[in-house]
């Protein structure tokens, strides 16, 4: 089974960067990262994905790490309106599991 | 590009009925679409995958003659959850991916509310 592994919860001020962790050891060889982030009441917004070199986009930077079992999210500069609960999800074939979400709190 | 478009958002209604909700990729093909379904301050827990003209592939524990899967075309899904019960109320979340690898992103619908009273 796919599986994630993420912290519940982690606080940035406004304008620093964030980075949000995840590990997904059960990934495998061939199948992406995903992101995605999601506000209350919402369905989820899709944030980035990769394979195994790192990815960039207007939202987010994605860093995986050299053995694919983990990989981390970066908000360049917070900002309020990035206030969500965040899932990764890894793939293990044809299996694909959110795992329970980080809540990040951004303060003014 | 890549919007998903759920309906209703919110639905109220007596025990027993029937409920259909229907998800569409407004501007891409989506051969593989996703239910979720969503308690309050819990993550999404996947109900069933389904590819364009194939039988939805249901996750354990999901009773398949209960959350009746359509998926008819490469724009439309529906979720038909027959005589609901209270214990069926929820936040049901579908999800719309061109192709049937993760190379590609899913695409959320808004959700759809369900009491069931």
């Amino acid at each position: 089974d796919a599986k994630t592994t993420q912290p519940n919860s982690m606080e940035s001020n406004e304008e620093e960067p964030v980075h949000l962790p995840c590990n997904h050891s059960t990934i495998s060889g061939t199948d992406y990262i995903h992101w995605y982030r999601q506000l209350p009441s919402q369905g989820p917004e899709y944030v980035i994905h990769g394979l195994t070199s790192n990815v960039n986009n207007r939202m987010a930077s994605l860093a995986i790490a050299e053995d694919r079992k983990s990989s981390t999210l970066i908000l360049h500069r917070a900002t309020l309106r990035d206030a969500a609960v965040y899932y990764c999800m890894g793939y293990n074939n044809n299996d694909m599991r959110f795992g329970a979400g980080t809540r990040l709190t951004v303060k003014p | 590009g890549a919007v998903v478009s759920q309906h209703p958002s919110w639905v109220i209604c007596k025990s027993g009925t029937s409920v259909k909700i229907e998800c569409r990729s407004l501007d891409f093909q989506a051969t593989t679409m996703f239910w979720y379904r969503q308690f309050p301050k819990q993550s999404l827990m996947l109900m069933a995958t389904s590819n364009e003209g194939s039988k939805a592939t249901y996750e354990q524990g999901v009773e398949k003659d209960k959350f009746l899967i359509n998926h008819a075309s490469l724009t439309l899904s529906t979720l038909t959850v027959t005589s609901a019960h209270p214990e069926d109320s929820s936040f049901y979340i579908c999800s719309a991916r061109r192709g049937e690898n993760s190379n590609q992103p899913q695409h959320f619908g808004d959700g759809t509310r369900l009491s069931i009273l």
